[in-house]
């Protein structure tokens, strides 16, 4: 079982583009939810996507936003990036109705 | 609303001496309560997690802590220490979804553990 995999492991862009990052779940879970961990803080919950909708949502502006596949896999994408976008992206998988929630290594994103 | 307070941003103990992260939470609900470590660029790898059954919750690496719902503490020990556990520590509440599914996890800020040889 590879566990939850993130790609790319380190993105660098400019201010004002826009990334996608991309999670595969751990085999056998259906839930996904994207955290954004800033240096030196613990990790905030961005949104979380069952049966490819968004379920919850955390206190983030609408640059965020995401998918879910008919494989579970999902993608994050954020527009118009700011200097504070800056961060290790971390990805989350579940099984809905069980709960404990297993991490990707992350994406490392640099904005200059 | 749900948070966490991690007490102490920094722990430095010799190796072969007890641990001890502190952590405080806050709930209007009976909360789910969760440590989780984070190896340097490793992925965040739950040690142990509280649901209302036992107070005393034991994890993996020899690792409990204690529910005490009196003091709304989830403090993390461990009876001694090994080079292998330096590393961050995050406290984590949480509550369960509609349907029984686990809702989004609340980190507090971190502790980073330092062992000495």
């Amino acid at each position: 079982d590879a566990g939850v995999t993130q790609s790319p492991t380190h993105l660098i862009k400019t201010r004002g583009q826009q990334v996608t990052l991309r999670c595969s779940p751990k085999s056998g879970h259906d839930t996904v939810s994207w955290y954004q961990q800033a240096l030196g803080q613990g990790p905030q919950f961005i949104f979380q996507y069952y049966e490819e909708e968004e379920r919850q949502r955390g206190n983030f502006p609408d640059r965020f936003s995401g998918h879910q596949f008919p494989n579970y896999s999902s993608e994050l994408n954020v527009n118009a990036l700011l200097l504070g976008d800056s961060a290790l992206y971390l990805c989350a998988s579940s099984p809905h109705f069980i709960g404990e929630q297993f991490f990707g290594p992350g994406t490392r994103l640099t904005v200059l | 609303a749900q948070s966490v307070t991690q007490l102490d941003s920094h722990v430095s103990v010799s190796e072969g001496t007890p641990v001890l992260l502190r952590c405080n939470y806050s709930s209007s609900y009976s909360p789910s309560l969760f440590w989780y470590v984070q190896h340097p660029n490793k992925g965040l790898q739950l040690l142990l997690k509280y649901t209302s059954a036992a107070t005393l919750v034991k994890g993996i690496n020899g690792f409990e802590a204690e529910f005490k719902k009196s003091e709304t503490s989830f403090h993390l020990t461990k009876p001694s220490a090994h080079m292998s556990d330096a590393a961050e520590y995050f406290c984590v509440v949480t509550l369960p979804n509609y349907g029984g599914s686990q809702g989004n996890l609340i980190f507090g800020k971190g502790t980073k553990l330092s062992v000495k040889p």
